[in-house]
């Protein structure tokens, strides 16, 4: 199984809307609604902004919006703030327990 | 609020066996409608899913990794561990454990995670 594609790097102003692709195959993405996204700041834990494609966890602010299209999720982060600075990543369910991840985008507030 | 914390040691040396630990508190290893998974990232790269485990001893292992790993789950000192055979340097990472929701498949809390180096 094949690392989902992410885009290396993504990047907006404050006040800005930034969105971040994760493009997977029929297999994944395109089979399940099982799609999450996790923010990691350096030297920190990932932490779960987005689940079931579309899904806020408490706590996490409506800013984070998450959408799917076919074999593509994406994850907007609208009204950037420098705290969104952070890499972030994709992962989909693909059956049997098993999970593949994104290959990450650096998401730079200028 | 359910914590996780891995340890284990910081150093592996090449051909040798990785083992960690992942220690839960705040809730129960047992708890039927949560798995418990290993993570890694190695150094300029993305996270790797590794394999999850449920309290029952029931295992899913990520196939490019299957002959080298094994997950296993003490439910009596609400911990579970991992090991991986054969070590080389594209096994150093940074590993973290989680908790997996089954009803939602998401990994939603993290340990802080633990760096291992393989180096002789």
């Amino acid at each position: 199984q094949s690392a989902l594609t992410q885009p290396p790097s993504a990047s907006g102003s404050p006040g800005q809307s930034v969105t971040v692709s994760c493009t997977g195959t029929s297999s994944d993405i395109g089979h399940y609604n099982y799609v999450s996204w996790y923010q990691q700041h350096p030297g920190k834990a990932p932490k779960l902004m987005i689940y079931e494609v579309t899904k806020r966890p408490s706590g996490v602010p409506d800013r984070f919006s998450g959408s799917k299209s076919g074999s593509t999720a994406s994850l907007t982060v609208s009204g950037l703030q420098f705290e969104d600075e952070a890499d972030y990543y994709c992962t989909s369910y693909i059956g049997n327990q098993n999970y593949v991840f994104g290959s990450g985008t650096q998401v730079t507030v200028l | 609020q359910v914590q996780l914390q891995e340890t284990g040691p910081g150093l592996v040396k090449p051909s040798e066996t990785l083992s960690l630990t992942c220690t839960v508190s705040g809730g129960s290893i047992s708890n039927n409608i949560y798995y418990w998974g290993w993570i890694r990232r190695p150094p300029g790269k993305g996270l790797e899913w590794i394999g999850s485990i449920y309290y029952t001893g029931s295992t899913y292992y990520n196939l490019s990794l299957r002959s080298r790993v094994t997950i296993f789950v003490d439910t009596s000192n609400n911990q579970f561990s991992l090991t991986v055979n054969s070590v080389t340097a594209a096994d150093m990472a940074v590993y973290y454990c989680a908790r997996v929701t089954v009803t939602n498949r998401s990994f939603d809390f993290w340990g802080r995670g633990t760096l291992v180096t393989v180096s002789s």
